[in-house]
Protein backbone atom coordinates (compact mmCIF):
# COMPACT_ATOMS: atom_id res chain seq x y z
CA UNK A 1 0.00 0.00 0.00
CA UNK A 2 0.81 3.59 -0.44
CA UNK A 3 1.44 6.23 1.57
CA UNK A 4 1.38 10.17 1.32
CA UNK A 5 3.10 12.09 4.22
CA UNK A 6 2.91 15.96 4.32
CA UNK A 7 4.36 16.81 7.31
CA UNK A 8 3.65 20.83 7.39
CA UNK A 9 0.50 21.06 8.39
CA UNK A 10 0.23 24.86 8.53
CA UNK A 11 2.05 27.67 7.02
CA UNK A 12 2.26 31.29 6.05
CA UNK A 13 3.61 33.45 3.50
CA UNK A 14 3.70 37.00 2.74
CA UNK A 15 1.42 37.69 -0.48
CA UNK A 16 3.80 38.04 -3.39
CA UNK A 17 7.03 35.95 -1.74
CA UNK A 18 7.43 32.55 -2.36
CA UNK A 19 6.21 29.38 -0.34
CA UNK A 20 7.29 25.37 -0.93
CA UNK A 21 5.28 22.91 0.37
CA UNK A 22 6.53 19.37 1.36
CA UNK A 23 5.32 15.88 0.28
CA UNK A 24 7.13 12.43 0.58
CA UNK A 25 5.62 9.21 -0.52
CA UNK A 26 6.08 5.28 -0.09
CA UNK A 27 5.82 2.95 -2.25
CA UNK A 28 7.23 -0.25 -3.98
CA UNK A 29 5.72 1.45 -7.71
CA UNK A 30 8.26 2.01 -10.25
CA UNK A 31 5.42 3.53 -12.24
CA UNK A 32 2.64 6.18 -10.98
CA UNK A 33 1.37 9.66 -10.89
CA UNK A 34 1.70 12.26 -8.31
CA UNK A 35 -0.62 15.40 -8.03
CA UNK A 36 -1.43 18.69 -6.16
CA UNK A 37 -4.89 19.29 -5.66
CA UNK A 38 -5.92 22.72 -3.21
CA UNK A 39 -8.82 22.50 -1.67
CA UNK A 40 -9.77 26.41 -0.67
CA UNK A 41 -12.87 27.64 1.84
CA UNK A 42 -15.33 26.83 -0.34
CA UNK A 43 -14.37 22.71 -0.35
CA UNK A 44 -13.74 22.13 -4.03
CA UNK A 45 -10.93 20.29 -5.01
CA UNK A 46 -9.00 21.57 -7.52
CA UNK A 47 -6.29 20.49 -9.80
CA UNK A 48 -2.51 22.57 -9.69
CA UNK A 49 -0.36 20.38 -10.93
CA UNK A 50 0.51 16.38 -12.13
CA UNK A 51 4.06 14.74 -12.64
CA UNK A 52 4.63 11.29 -14.03
CA UNK A 53 7.60 9.43 -12.60
CA UNK A 54 8.85 8.61 -15.67
CA UNK A 55 9.43 12.01 -16.55
CA UNK A 56 13.07 13.65 -14.99
CA UNK A 57 11.19 17.30 -16.35
CA UNK A 58 9.65 18.79 -13.07
CA UNK A 59 6.05 20.07 -14.09
CA UNK A 60 5.20 23.55 -14.21
CA UNK A 61 1.87 25.42 -14.08
CA UNK A 62 2.62 29.44 -14.10
CA UNK A 63 3.02 30.75 -10.86
CA UNK A 64 3.31 26.47 -9.78
CA UNK A 65 6.46 23.90 -9.81
CA UNK A 66 6.77 20.86 -8.43
CA UNK A 67 10.58 19.59 -7.29
CA UNK A 68 10.32 15.57 -7.81
CA UNK A 69 13.14 13.50 -6.31
CA UNK A 70 12.19 10.20 -7.29
CA UNK A 71 15.21 8.44 -5.57
CA UNK A 72 14.12 10.20 -2.27
CA UNK A 73 10.37 9.84 -3.34
CA UNK A 74 10.00 13.40 -2.65
CA UNK A 75 7.76 15.76 -4.16
CA UNK A 76 7.35 19.79 -3.16
CA UNK A 77 5.18 22.60 -4.14
CA UNK A 78 6.76 25.37 -5.02
CA UNK A 79 4.37 29.01 -5.24
CA UNK A 80 5.89 31.89 -6.40
CA UNK A 81 4.51 35.35 -6.33
CA UNK A 82 1.92 34.46 -3.90
CA UNK A 83 -1.64 35.71 -3.87
CA UNK A 84 -4.31 36.12 -1.43
CA UNK A 85 -6.39 33.70 -3.50
CA UNK A 86 -3.79 30.96 -2.73
CA UNK A 87 -5.05 30.42 0.75
CA UNK A 88 -6.19 26.89 1.06
CA UNK A 89 -5.86 24.10 2.05
CA UNK A 90 -2.86 21.72 -0.59
CA UNK A 91 -3.28 18.10 -0.60
CA UNK A 92 -0.48 15.77 -1.93
CA UNK A 93 -1.66 12.42 -4.17
CA UNK A 94 -0.26 9.46 -5.46
CA UNK A 95 -2.17 7.22 -8.04
CA UNK A 96 -0.03 3.65 -9.22
CA UNK A 97 0.01 3.32 -12.86
CA UNK A 98 -2.16 0.27 -13.70
CA UNK A 99 -3.17 -0.73 -16.94
CA UNK A 100 -7.42 -0.78 -16.04
CA UNK A 101 -9.10 2.17 -15.60
CA UNK A 102 -10.13 3.66 -12.37
CA UNK A 103 -7.49 4.00 -10.22
CA UNK A 104 -7.77 5.73 -6.90
CA UNK A 105 -6.34 8.42 -5.65
CA UNK A 106 -4.17 8.33 -2.14
CA UNK A 107 -4.33 11.90 -0.40
CA UNK A 108 -1.93 13.29 2.28
CA UNK A 109 -3.02 14.81 5.27
CA UNK A 110 -2.99 18.41 3.45
CA UNK A 111 -1.26 21.33 4.47
CA UNK A 112 -3.27 24.13 5.47
CA UNK A 113 -1.59 27.93 3.47
CA UNK A 114 -2.99 30.93 4.83
CA UNK A 115 -1.18 33.77 2.48
CA UNK A 116 -1.00 37.12 4.57
CA UNK A 117 -1.59 40.90 2.90
CA UNK B 1 -15.64 24.46 -20.33
CA UNK B 2 -18.08 21.78 -18.31
CA UNK B 3 -17.41 20.56 -14.61
CA UNK B 4 -18.19 17.52 -12.54
CA UNK B 5 -22.01 18.00 -11.46
CA UNK B 6 -23.12 16.94 -8.41
CA UNK B 7 -26.53 16.23 -6.37
CA UNK B 8 -27.74 17.18 -4.38
CA UNK B 9 -25.16 20.04 -2.88
CA UNK B 10 -26.39 19.53 0.73
CA UNK B 11 -28.73 16.82 2.53
CA UNK B 12 -29.59 16.11 6.15
CA UNK B 13 -30.99 13.00 7.28
CA UNK B 14 -31.92 11.20 10.13
CA UNK B 15 -29.85 7.88 12.15
CA UNK B 16 -31.25 4.96 9.81
CA UNK B 17 -32.38 6.69 6.82
CA UNK B 18 -31.06 6.25 3.50
CA UNK B 19 -29.71 8.64 1.14
CA UNK B 20 -28.66 8.96 -2.85
CA UNK B 21 -25.68 11.13 -4.16
CA UNK B 22 -25.75 11.41 -8.13
CA UNK B 23 -22.94 12.52 -9.79
CA UNK B 24 -22.65 13.89 -13.29
CA UNK B 25 -19.06 13.37 -15.16
CA UNK B 26 -17.44 15.91 -17.24
CA UNK B 27 -19.03 14.69 -21.17
CA UNK B 28 -16.80 12.34 -22.74
CA UNK B 29 -15.51 11.14 -19.23
CA UNK B 30 -15.82 7.56 -18.74
CA UNK B 31 -14.31 7.22 -15.75
CA UNK B 32 -16.43 8.23 -12.24
CA UNK B 33 -14.87 7.84 -8.23
CA UNK B 34 -16.57 8.34 -5.39
CA UNK B 35 -14.60 10.24 -2.37
CA UNK B 36 -15.59 10.70 1.41
CA UNK B 37 -13.86 13.39 3.02
CA UNK B 38 -14.47 13.97 7.21
CA UNK B 39 -14.09 16.91 8.77
CA UNK B 40 -10.55 18.04 9.34
CA UNK B 41 -9.51 14.61 6.99
CA UNK B 42 -8.16 14.35 4.04
CA UNK B 43 -10.62 12.29 1.05
CA UNK B 44 -10.49 8.40 1.26
CA UNK B 45 -11.21 6.98 -1.85
CA UNK B 46 -14.65 4.41 -2.16
CA UNK B 47 -15.30 2.90 -5.37
CA UNK B 48 -14.54 4.08 -9.20
CA UNK B 49 -16.78 2.59 -12.32
CA UNK B 50 -15.14 2.71 -15.90
CA UNK B 51 -17.97 1.90 -18.42
CA UNK B 52 -20.23 0.77 -15.77
CA UNK B 53 -18.25 -1.68 -14.51
CA UNK B 54 -17.12 -1.29 -11.03
CA UNK B 55 -12.81 -0.79 -11.48
CA UNK B 56 -11.70 -0.58 -7.83
CA UNK B 57 -12.99 -0.28 -4.37
CA UNK B 58 -11.72 1.13 -1.23
CA UNK B 59 -13.19 1.29 2.13
CA UNK B 60 -16.55 1.58 1.72
CA UNK B 61 -19.22 0.46 3.69
CA UNK B 62 -21.48 -2.69 3.04
CA UNK B 63 -24.67 -0.50 3.65
CA UNK B 64 -23.68 1.70 0.77
CA UNK B 65 -23.43 0.85 -2.99
CA UNK B 66 -23.16 2.66 -6.24
CA UNK B 67 -23.06 2.15 -9.65
CA UNK B 68 -22.92 3.40 -13.56
CA UNK B 69 -25.21 4.19 -15.78
CA UNK B 70 -25.39 3.84 -19.77
CA UNK B 71 -25.10 7.90 -19.97
CA UNK B 72 -22.03 7.79 -17.31
CA UNK B 73 -23.31 9.30 -14.68
CA UNK B 74 -23.19 7.74 -11.29
CA UNK B 75 -25.32 7.30 -7.78
CA UNK B 76 -24.04 6.57 -4.71
CA UNK B 77 -27.00 4.82 -2.20
CA UNK B 78 -26.35 4.55 1.50
CA UNK B 79 -28.55 2.70 3.77
CA UNK B 80 -28.46 2.58 7.78
CA UNK B 81 -27.33 6.34 7.95
CA UNK B 82 -25.26 6.22 10.53
CA UNK B 83 -23.73 9.92 12.80
CA UNK B 84 -20.44 9.21 11.48
CA UNK B 85 -20.82 9.25 7.96
CA UNK B 86 -21.84 13.09 7.59
CA UNK B 87 -18.89 13.88 5.50
CA UNK B 88 -18.29 15.22 1.98
CA UNK B 89 -18.81 13.27 -0.49
CA UNK B 90 -16.85 13.55 -3.93
CA UNK B 91 -17.66 12.42 -7.24
CA UNK B 92 -14.38 12.65 -9.69
CA UNK B 93 -14.34 11.92 -13.19
CA UNK B 94 -11.82 11.00 -15.52
CA UNK B 95 -11.55 10.07 -19.95
CA UNK B 96 -10.24 7.10 -20.96
CA UNK B 97 -6.79 5.29 -19.43
CA UNK B 98 -6.05 4.74 -22.64
CA UNK B 99 -3.52 7.33 -22.89
CA UNK B 100 -2.44 7.52 -19.67
CA UNK B 101 -1.63 11.50 -19.98
CA UNK B 102 -4.93 12.10 -19.67
CA UNK B 103 -6.15 9.86 -16.36
CA UNK B 104 -6.24 12.92 -14.17
CA UNK B 105 -9.20 12.97 -12.31
CA UNK B 106 -11.43 16.16 -11.43
CA UNK B 107 -13.72 16.65 -8.74
CA UNK B 108 -17.08 18.18 -8.44
CA UNK B 109 -18.22 20.17 -5.78
CA UNK B 110 -19.07 17.65 -3.39
CA UNK B 111 -22.13 16.56 -1.78
CA UNK B 112 -22.24 17.85 2.27
CA UNK B 113 -23.91 15.22 4.01
CA UNK B 114 -25.48 15.62 7.57
CA UNK B 115 -26.64 13.03 9.63
CA UNK B 116 -28.62 14.12 12.53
Amino acid sequence: AQTVTQSQPEMSVQEAETVTLSCTYDTSESNYYLFWYKQPPSRQMILVIRQEAYKQQNATENRFSVNFQKAAKSFSLKISDSQLGDTAMYFCAFMKQMVRAGNMLTFGGGTRLMVKP
Amino acid sequence: AAGVIQSPRHLIKEKRETATLKCYPIPRHDTVYWYQQGPGQDPQFLISFYEKMQSDKGSIPDRFSAQQFSDYHSELNMSSLELGDSALYFCASSDSPLLPSTDTQYFGPGTRLTVL
